[in-house]
């Protein structure tokens, strides 16, 4: 998976609890981002950033907030999960013209 | 909302036959690409096709581009049953020029031995 680690890959939680999800890259690459996927929405952008402590808003940002306080590593937190935030979780890294390389996925299950 | 919309939504084909799928996107783009996924796993990039491209072929598969329709069609020949995966179009940039791609819903592939 191209030097991309997620954890955990999968997570059980309550309603209301914070819960932080983790990427980890070996590829030194700039840009980092964050997408959900669901049946029958296909994959989303939640956040993505562009350099240490340079972040910005996707498509579906609500509920959820991010930190890059190193290259490497860039965290997905859901503040206080809600059951609407049951989905899988990808991390991505792009290289030249874009194309982007993919962890393998975590998928969590808000109860 | 999503740039990219595949078509068909799912597709189940016998081994050895060709697979055609879909993509149609709203804006005006620098590149296109196909990305496929293996049921419980990430994507994984197939093909880039820039937007002064018409044709590109890689391996079994052909990509083509249409700008003035706005459209693009991944063929894949002779499929065999580990072709069975999701496939999805990806465009860029995103709004405003930003480096981000807005991926379609995806195709689910079925290739039956």
């Amino acid at each position: 998976d191209a030097g991309i680690t997620q954890s955990p890959r999968h997570k059980v939680t309550e309603t209301g609890t914070p819960v932080t999800l983790r990427c980890h890259q070996t590829e030194n690459h700039r840009y980092m981002y964050w997408y959900r996927q669901d049946p029958g929405h296909g994959l989303r952008l939640i956040h993505y950033s562009y350099g240490v402590k340079d972040t910005d808003k996707g498509e579906v940002s609500d509920g959820y907030s991010v930190s890059r306080s190193k290259t490497e590593d860039f965290l997905l937190t859901l503040e206080s999960a809600t059951s609407s935030q049951t989905s899988v979780y990808f991390c991505a890294i792009s290289g030249r013209e874009n194309i982007q390389y993919f962890g393998a996925g975590t998928r969590l299950s808000v109860l | 909302s999503q740039q990219g919309e595949e078509d068909p939504q799912a597709l189940s084909i016998q081994e050895g036959e060709n697979a055609t799928m879909n993509c149609s996107y709203k804006t005006s783009i620098n590149n296109l690409q196909w990305y496929r996924q293996n049921s419980g796993r990430g994507l994984v990039h197939l093909i880039l096709i820039r937007s002064n491209e018409r044709e590109k072929h890689s391996g079994r598969l052909r990509v083509t581009l249409d700008t003035s329709k706005k459209s693009s069609s991944l063929l894949i020949t002779a499929s065999r049953a580990a072709d069975t995966a999701s496939y999805f179009c990806a465009t860029g940039p995103g709004p405003g020029g930003s480096e981000k791609l807005v991926f379609g819903k995806g195709t689910k592939l079925t290739v039956n031995p």
